[in-house]
């Protein structure tokens, strides 16, 4: 079985310019998650999709992080513009009906 | 509030050994715990999973015990290999299933041969 998949690997910008990251779920997974992880620090949630809806949005920096995921599969995230402080390693995971979120190698993103 | 993952930031230990990792929680409302292996440059892998009926799971070479009086999760390495070099994180699940996770900061374990 396949795992999530994530690209591109690396992203290297310059602050106020956008960057967009994708990611493919396990096939069958209804659920969609992003992260943010932050060097030193455990991941945290930046988005929950079930299918196409959005179930958790609360922890996205809606003023410059949108995220979509127009078929319910898969799913992309972007910044616009991008600040310092967003370089991060961008998880995504996904899980089915066990409720398991199974990850991503995740896009590390420089802003310099 | 949130205060997953109090623990040592990093632990050393001789191959063979076994490696005890530990997780306090303060949300007396969270039913489902996790630890996942994190590699270099790679995404966390699930290692073994715990609802809040129970108190011990194992796995291979993998035990979690839960001890909800104290809040506290630990994480029981047998026989560590060098390849069980990474960070361990828990994370918590306050709603059960598929919901929100919070993550600690996670521990780095580093295994000598």
């Amino acid at each position: 079985e396949a795992g999530v998949a994530q690209s591109p690997r690396y992203k290297i910008i310059e602050k106020r310019q956008s960057v967009a990251f994708w990611c493919n779920p396990i096939s069958g997974h209804a659920t969609l998650y992003w992260y943010q992880q932050i060097l030193g620090q455990g991941p945290k949630l930046l988005i929950q999709f079930q299918n196409n809806g959005v179930v958790d949005d609360s922890q996205l920096p809606k003023d410059r992080f949108s995220a979509e995921r127009l078929k319910g599969v898969d799913s992309t995230l972007k910044i616009q513009p991008a600040k310092l402080e967003d370089s991060a390693v961008y998880l995504c995971a996904s899980s089915g009906v066990t409720g398991t979120q199974y990850f991503g190698p995740g896009t590390r993103l420089t802003v310099l | 509030g949130e205060n997953v993952g109090l623990h040592l930031p990093t632990l050393s230990v001789q191959e063979g050994d076994n490696s005890i990792i530990n997780c306090a929680y303060s949300n007396s409302a969270s039913d489902y715990f996790i630890w996942y292996k994190q590699e270099s440059g790679k995404g966390p892998q699930f290692i073994i999973d715990i609802r809040s009926n129970m108190d011990k799971r194992q796995g291979q070479r993998v035990t979690v015990l839960l001890n909800k009086t104290v809040k506290h999760l630990s994480l029981q390495i047998a026989a560590t290999q060098p390849g069980d070099s990474a960070v361990y994180f828990c994370a918590e699940n306050i709603q059960g299933g598929s919901e929100k996770l919070v993550f600690g900061k996670g521990t780095k374990l580093t295994v000598n041969p």
